[in-house]
């Protein structure tokens, strides 16, 4: 498998834009999360699902970010409208249940927005 | 709720010395230990975990002991490398006794390693 794919690496927007960020998780896993990583934050957990289902959105900051799961192998994080302090980078991430634990969290590569 | 605390960096040490990250948890019935390495520009990628207390991870060097005396799971090295600058994580993830599935890591520390 070639892992967490996660597009596009780079975006810079302008303020106000909607920005769309992508993710495919690594096939046959079940739980999909989305990171935001910043110097003064650290990682923080944004949302996560578990079967496409969206289960706890409490780390989205505003009604701007948004995130879906339409099927098994895509999800995408819009954020409209974008705000200089929206920038960071975000990770994808999956991970897969078995034996009443949970595997490892396998990280994409991250997008690196830059909202001017 | 689940939380992980390592020690705050950066760590700055030479090459070949020996490196001891602090990292330790308060968790409900019985995590998963991990150790997560991030190299600059890139994403987490896991570097050593273990499952179950007494257990040792170990990978490329590192080692860490899965202590549920102390709630701890520190990080160690014998011999750095230059190579091995990179910013390490410790995390958790519960088990099914009660603990939560979800990811809970540490803020990371930064190790440097001069020639």
């Amino acid at each position: 498998d070639a892992g967490v794919i996660q597009s596009p690496r780079h975006e810079v927007t302008e303020m106000g834009q909607e920005v769309t960020l992508r993710c495919k998780p690594i096939s046959g896993h079940d739980y999909l999360f989305w990171y935001r990583q910043t110097m003064m934050r650290g990682l923080e957990l944004l949302i996560y699902f578990n079967n496409n289902v969206p289960i706890d959105d409490s780390g989205m900051p505003e009604d701007r970010f948004s995130a879906k799961m339409p099927n098994a192998s895509f999800s995408t994080l819009k954020i409209q409208p974008s705000e200089p302090r929206d920038s960071a980078v975000y990770f994808c991430a999956s991970s897969i249940t078995g034996g009443g634990r949970n595997t490892e969290a396998f990280f994409g590569q991250g997008t690196r927005l830059t909202v001017v | 709720g689940d939380s992980v605390t390592q020690m705050e960096g950066p760590v700055t040490l030479s090459e070949e010395a020996f490196l001891t990250i602090n990292c330790t948890y308060t968790a409900t019935g019985y995590p998963s230990l991990f150790w997560y390495v991030q190299y600059p520009g890139e994403g987490l990628q896991l570097l050593l975990k273990a499952t179950k207390a007494d257990d040792k991870g170990s990978n490329k060097g590192f080692e860490a002991t899965y202590r549920k005396e102390t709630t701890s799971f520190h990080l160690e090295k014998g011999s750095v490398q230059v190579s091995d600058s990179a910013v390490y994580f410790c995390a958790l993830s519960g088990d099914r006794s009660g603990g939560s599935y979800i990811p809970t890591f540490g803020r990371g520390t930064s190790l440097i390693v001069h020639p």
